[in-house]
């Protein structure tokens, strides 16, 4: 069955440092992959999506994740982070030929000043 | 305006009362979803629609039953609440194609007493 995994519950990054979050999935053939943002109090918003083609995709913000089949993964980068980044960010895996999506259990992105 | 409304957003019920959820979107888009989101286990996906009356269950649909009725309303039920089922609930809807990203609604607090 597909899966989704995120290592780090917690990561805390300085203010304008760069930034990786980590997502293996668990999938036989290539998925369709994506990233969504959860402000608080908020519901999720797309931040970038991954269709079999290019291997890095640019999102909104200054957002990118880099799709990689050898290992099964699909991490988040950005160069700059800003305080407003302090969400938490979840990795969602969609089969192809399918509808459900299924979700990582979530990482908090703390921004220290 | 593309967006996914949930009613209401914040509700406290005691165990064994009935619970509905609603949840509306004005894009036609002909999937929806329901997910439960409880610390540290991301979102669970409840129930899947792929249109009117075509419902699915989905990882953990125990406790719980939908209705779609409209194209662009899916409500949750929850018969006979229990505490566990204490969460935020989530609506998604997406376009049928394979591997589209589901748009999300506020989310809906639910306490049950």
């Amino acid at each position: 069955a597909q899966s989704v995994t995120q290592p780090d519950a917690r990561v805390t990054v300085s203010e304008g440092a760069s930034l990786q979050l980590r997502c293996k999935y668990s999938y036989f053939g290539t998925p369709y992959l994506f990233w969504y943002v959860q402000y608080p109090r908020q519901g999720l918003q797309l931040l970038l999506k991954y269709y079999p083609g290019d291997p890095v995709v640019q999102g909104v913000n200054g957002f990118e994740a880099e799709f990689s089949k050898s290992n099964s993964s699909f991490h988040l980068r950005k160069a700059s982070v800003h305080w407003s980044d302090w969400a938490v960010y979840f990795c969602a895996v969609s089969p192809t030929g399918g509808y459900k999506v299924v979700f990582g259990s979530g990482t908090r992105l703390l921004v220290s000043p | 305006d593309m967006k996914v409304t949930q009613m209401p957003r914040y509700l406290i019920k005691r165990m064994g009362e009935n619970v509905l959820l609603e949840c509306g979107q004005d894009m036609s888009h002909e999937t929806m979803y329901w997910y439960r989101q409880d610390p540290g286990l991301g979102l669970q996906l409840i129930y899947i629609s792929y249109d009117v009356d075509s419902n699915s269950e989905g990882d953990i649909p125990k406790g719980y039953r939908v209705s779609r009725k409209k194209r662009e309303h899916f409500s949750l039920i929850l018969d006979s609440a229990k505490t566990n089922q204490t969460s935020v609930y989530f609506c998604a809807s997406s376009l049928p194609d394979r591997g589209q990203a589901p748009l999300f609604g506020e989310g809906t607090r639910l306490s049950v007493l």
